[in-house]
């Protein structure tokens, strides 16, 4: 199974900062790489998908990167709504496995 | 609009059976991938099962292997999850997800608000 490695597993941030999670897979998944947001007691919700693409109706404030097997999500100029956490998923073979998740908090 | 509606979540002993359904709308349902992924109280997801909109075949997490079954009624554009020898660390919230392109199979979409599966005696 593909291991994916999220870091950190918290952050604390303030509103307008710039925040950097990063992903690591344990093999080569070939940019089939999502990210996710969910805020409690809500379902998941696609932000980024591919790597590096935006889904729809999402705020361009949130972008991806890769490099290799080292993936990132950074949300810059961080907005009350964004306090969540945050999921990374890789899509490239079964079982489909997630990052352990990274929580946004206020600080 | 993607809608999709689980139902089928309660209380069950350990042991136990239960049959979750996921009614979707607002997009061509045979065509998609459809995944079920579930979340314990306080911790991350955890995918399920897939089954392919192509060719309706499953894929299923070793957790849940030879326990639960994937099933899909394209004419009534919904999916299933039976779920047999039930266990306490079986005890979750479980959402039904779509994926993003009929060709595709992991990158969920759209996704269900989920039902509870509690298995305690």
């Amino acid at each position: 199974d593909i291991q994916m490695t999220q870091s950190p597993s918290s952050v604390s941030a303030s509103v307008g900062d710039r925040v950097t999670i990063t992903c690591r897979a344990s093999q080569d998944i070939s940019s089939w790489l999502a990210w996710y947001q969910q805020k409690p007691g809500k379902a998941p919700k696609l932000l980024i998908y591919a790597a590096s693409s935006l889904q729809g109706g999402v705020p361009s404030r949130f972008s991806g990167s890769e490099s290799g097997t080292d993936f990132t999500l950074t949300i810059n100029s961080l907005q009350p709504e964004d306090f969540a956490t945050y999921y990374c998923q890789q899509a490239h073979i079964f079982p489909l496995t997630f990052g352990g998740g990274t929580k946004v908090e206020i600080k | 609009e993607v809608q999709l509606v689980e139902s089928g979540g309660g209380l069950v002993q350990p042991g136990g059976s239960l049959r979750l359904s996921c009614a979707a709308s607002g997009f061509t349902f045979s065509s998609y991938a459809l995944n079920w992924v579930r979340q314990a109280p306080g911790k991350g997801l955890e995918w399920v099962s897939s089954i392919r909109g192509s060719d309706g075949s499953t894929s299923y997490a070793d957790s849940v292997k030879g326990r639960f079954t994937i099933s899909r009624d394209n004419p009534k554009n919904t999916l299933y999850l039976q779920m047999n020898s039930l266990r306490a660390e079986d005890t979750a919230v479980y959402y039904c997800a779509k994926v993003l392109r009929t060709n595709w199979w992991g990158t969920m979409d759209a996704w269900g608000k989920g039902t509870t599966v509690t298995v305690s005696s």
